[in-house]
């Protein structure tokens, strides 16, 4: 079946770039997702990338797709404090009846 | 405002009582389903509804029920919680068709079944 791998912990300094990476195993899946938990809140859709496109840019963040090898990644430009938090990857299962979700990442940032 | 609400927020309970968590949305969304969140796990969907009166099991269906009788709600039933159900739940809607439809999240529910 579908599966979504991250790495589970991510540190940086503020002002550092933050670089978050995924593999998923559906090459059929056309949409690709980040989603962003703050503590104690939902799950907020932060940009997503249709499987054509190779790099999704939108203000700090910026997705790149390499489909051959079904790696997805979230840079983080100029992190900030308010940018800690877990994030998650997903694709849409074949049937677009279920988002199948990584396990996220956590990212924290120091000051 | 476009939002999908859940209540309770938090809950404590015992084994063996019956519960019951809502879920309503007012975007008129077709599809709608439910996640549990647990540590390690990432987030694994319970059931969905792809319409009224339509329903189907997700990846981690036993030990729940749901029901959709309208389009806005998607009540989450545990007819006899047990401590493995102890979680992070979520509610989620999306319109249908279009795989790149944003799918809006509620705002959780922490459940604690002793």
């Amino acid at each position: 079946g579908e599966d979504v791998e991250q790495s589970l912990f991510l540190s940086v300094r503020e002002g550092d770039s933050s670089v978050i990476n995924c593999t998923y195993t559906d090459s059929s899946s056309t949409y690709l997702y980040w989603y962003k938990q703050e503590p104690g809140a939902g799950l907020q859709l932060l940009t997503y990338i249709f499987s054509n496109m190779d790099m999704k840019q939108d203000q700090r963040l910026t997705v790149l797709l390499n489909k051959k090898d079904k790696h997805l990644s979230l840079r983080i430009a100029d992190t900030q404090t308010g940018d800690s938090a877990i994030y998650f990857c997903a694709e849409m299962d074949q049937a677009g009846t279920a988002l199948i979700f990584g396990k996220g990442t956590t990212l924290s940032v120091s000051s | 405002e476009a939002q999908v609400t859940q209540n309770p927020r938090y809950l404590i309970t015992v084994t063996g009582k019956k519960l019951t968590v809502t879920c309503s949305q007012n975007m008129n969304h077709e599809y709608m389903s439910w996640y549990r969140q647990d540590p390690g796990l990432g987030l694994r969907q319970i059931y969905y509804s792809m319409n009224v009166e339509v329903t189907d099991k997700g990846d981690v269906p036993e030990g729940y029920k749901v029901s959709r009788k309208e389009k806005r709600n998607f009540p989450l039933i545990l007819e006899s919680p047990s401590p493995n159900q102890t979680s992070l739940y979520f509610c989620a809607s999306r319109a249908q068709g279009a795989m790149n439809t944003e799918a809006f999240f509620g705002q959780g529910t922490r459940l604690t079944v002793v």
